[in-house]
């Protein structure tokens, strides 16, 4: 089955932790994302990538880290600065860069800092 | 500035009658507009895509949506809700500096039996 695969699905950790999420797609995607999402706010974009070694800041940004050494992986680092980690974060491809593209979106991931 | 709005956080309806799901964009000139469903604690599905082609779009599960460029909207329909139609759904826009999808908040539809 071709898709996007998420893991783990449910992931606890103490603050002051670094945790990393897990991205694979095998759709062959050029354009990988992530977001975040919080009740009621809907998606908010944390990172994305056009290309293979090159990545781009979203809108928030600040307290995450990622890599594309690899054109099916995506990995996010959720770093100790981030001030709120916990939160839904969904990781997203698409075929091409472009407006016209829809998104193909994983299962998810829900992290929990205490 | 706000690039989506959706109208309702939460629609109820019944089992068998029309749903009507509001959304509105700000955006310049051909923009791209998407509608996604989200299950609880789950990935977004695509229900369907406007991409400059037909004003009327079809989609997934008997959805349809309307793009009105008059009135900036992209409102989502269905004929007859179904119980399993239950869940969130998301308007998007896509501007035309590529990269930005812009989402709504979303809005929960309940569906009575």
């Amino acid at each position: 089955d071709g898709g996007i695969t998420q893991s783990p699905k449910y992931l606890f950790r103490k603050e002051g932790q670094n945790v990393t999420l897990s991205c694979e797609q095998n759709l062959n995607h050029d354009a990988m994302y992530w977001y975040r999402q919080d009740p009621g706010q809907g998606l908010r974009l944390i990172y994305y990538s056009q290309i293979v070694n090159d990545f781009q800041k979203g809108d928030i940004a600040e307290g995450y880290s990622v890599s594309r050494e690899k054109k099916e992986s995506f990995p996010l680092t959720v770093t100790s600065a981030q001030k709120n980690p916990t939160a839904f974060y969904l990781c997203a491809s698409s075929i091409s860069p472009g407006k016209r593209y829809e998104q193909y979106f994983g299962p998810g991931t829900r992290l929990t800092v205490t | 500035a706000q690039s989506v709005t959706q109208l309702d956080s939460h629609v109820s309806v019944s089992e068998g009658t029309p749903v009507l799901l509001r959304c509105n964009y700000s955006s310049s000139y051909s923009p791209s507009l998407f509608w996604y469903v989200q299950h609880p604690n789950k990935g977004l599905q695509l229900l369907l895509k406007y991409t400059s082609a037909a004003t009327l779009v079809k989609g997934i599960n008997g959805f349809e949506a309307e793009f009105k460029k008059s009135e900036t909207s992209f409102h989502l329909t269905k004929p007859s809700a179904h119980m399993s139609d239950a869940a969130e759904y998301f308007c998007v826009v896509s501007r035309d500096n590529f990269n930005k999808f812009y989402f709504g908040s979303g809005t929960k539809l309940n569906v009575k039996p």
